[in-house]
C-alpha cells in the first residue's frame, strides 16, 4: 500500500498563518482529507475533497494540492488550533484501502 | 446528532481473539449511504484502516490483516462489530469506529469518529 508522509511537528505564533503538508502518491489521484485531533478527543473532520470544508469548521482552514502535495492551511492560527493533524486518501491502487499520514502535532505559540 | 462510542475489554490475551463493538446513536447504520469503519493506532505508528461494514451489509478489509478481521452488524442495535482473531502484542493499539462517506467527485471521507478504545495483547 501507499503512504503519506507528514512533518511530525510545525509551531506558529499566535494569529499567523501556517501550513501542514502531506506527501503521497496516493495524492496525485485521490482527493485528501484532513483531521483535528485534540489529546483524549475524537478525531474531527476539518477538510474533505482536498479543499471543502464541512459546516462548522472554521473558515481559516483551507485546503489544497499540488501534484503529489496535499496542504492544510490555517490563516490566523488560535490558541485552540492546537492538536495533532492528519491527512488521509485512498490507496494509490484505487482499491479500498485507505491510508494516514503519521501526524503533524501543531503548537500555537 | 450522530454518535459513535466504542465498547469492548481493554485486556486480551495472546492468541485470542479482540471483539469490540461501536454503537451508533442518532442515526440508523442501515440508511444514509454509508460506510461503517474500524481504524486503528498502534504505539508510536501512524492509523491503519482496518476495514468496513457497508449500509447494504458488504464487508471490505485491510489485506495486511490477512483475513484476520470480520466486522459484522447488529441493525435492531443499531451496533457493528470488529472481531481479530489470533492477537498478538502487534495489535495493541487505540481502536477506532468511523463513518465513511463516498462521493464520485468529492472522494472520500471519515466524518464522524468515536473517541476511541484502547486494547492491550498481553498475558
Amino acid at each position: 500500500s501507499s503512504e503519506l508522509t507528514q512533518d511530525p511537528a510545525v509551531s506558529v505564533a499566535l494569529g499567523q498563518t501556517v501550513r501542514i503538508t502531506c506527501q503521497g502518491d496516493s495524492l496525485r489521484t485521490y482527493h485528501a482529507s484532513w483531521y483535528q485531533q485534540r489529546p483524549g478527543q475524537a478525531p474531527i473532520l476539518v477538510i474533505y475533497g482536498t479543499n471543502y470544508r464541512p459546516s462548522g469548521i472554521p473558515d481559516r482552514f483551507s485546503g489544497s494540492r499540488s501534484g503529489n502535495t496535499a496542504s492544510l492551511t490555517i490563516i490566523g492560527a488560535q490558541a485552540e488550533d492546537e492538536a495533532d493533524y492528519f491527512c488521509s486518501s485512498r490507496d494509490s491502487s484505487g482499491n479500498h484501502l485507505w491510508v494516514f499520514g503519521g501526524g503533524t502535532k501543531l503548537t500555537v505559540l | 446528532q450522530v454518535h459513535l462510542q466504542e465498547s469492548g475489554p481493554g485486556l486480551v490475551k495472546p492468541s485470542e481473539t479482540l471483539s469490540l463493538s461501536c454503537t451508533v446513536s442518532g442515526g440508523s447504520i442501515s440508511s444514509g449511504g454509508y460506510y461503517w469503519n474500524w481504524i486503528r493506532q498502534r504505539p508510536g505508528k501512524g492509523l491503519e484502516w482496518i476495514g468496513y461494514i457497508h449500509y447494504s451489509g458488504s464487508t471490505y478489509y485491510n489485506p495486511s490483516l490477512k483475513s484476520r478481521a470480520t466486522i459484522s452488524r447488529d441493525t435492531s442495535k443499531n451496533h457493528f462489530s470488529l472481531k481479530l482473531t489470533s492477537v498478538a502484542a502487534a495489535d495493541t493499539a487505540l481502536y477506532y469506529c468511523a463513518r465513511q462517506f463516498m462521493d464520485p467527485s468529492k472522494g472520500d471521507w471519515f466524518d464522524l469518529w468515536g473517541q476511541g478504545t484502547l486494547v492491550t495483547v498481553s498475558s
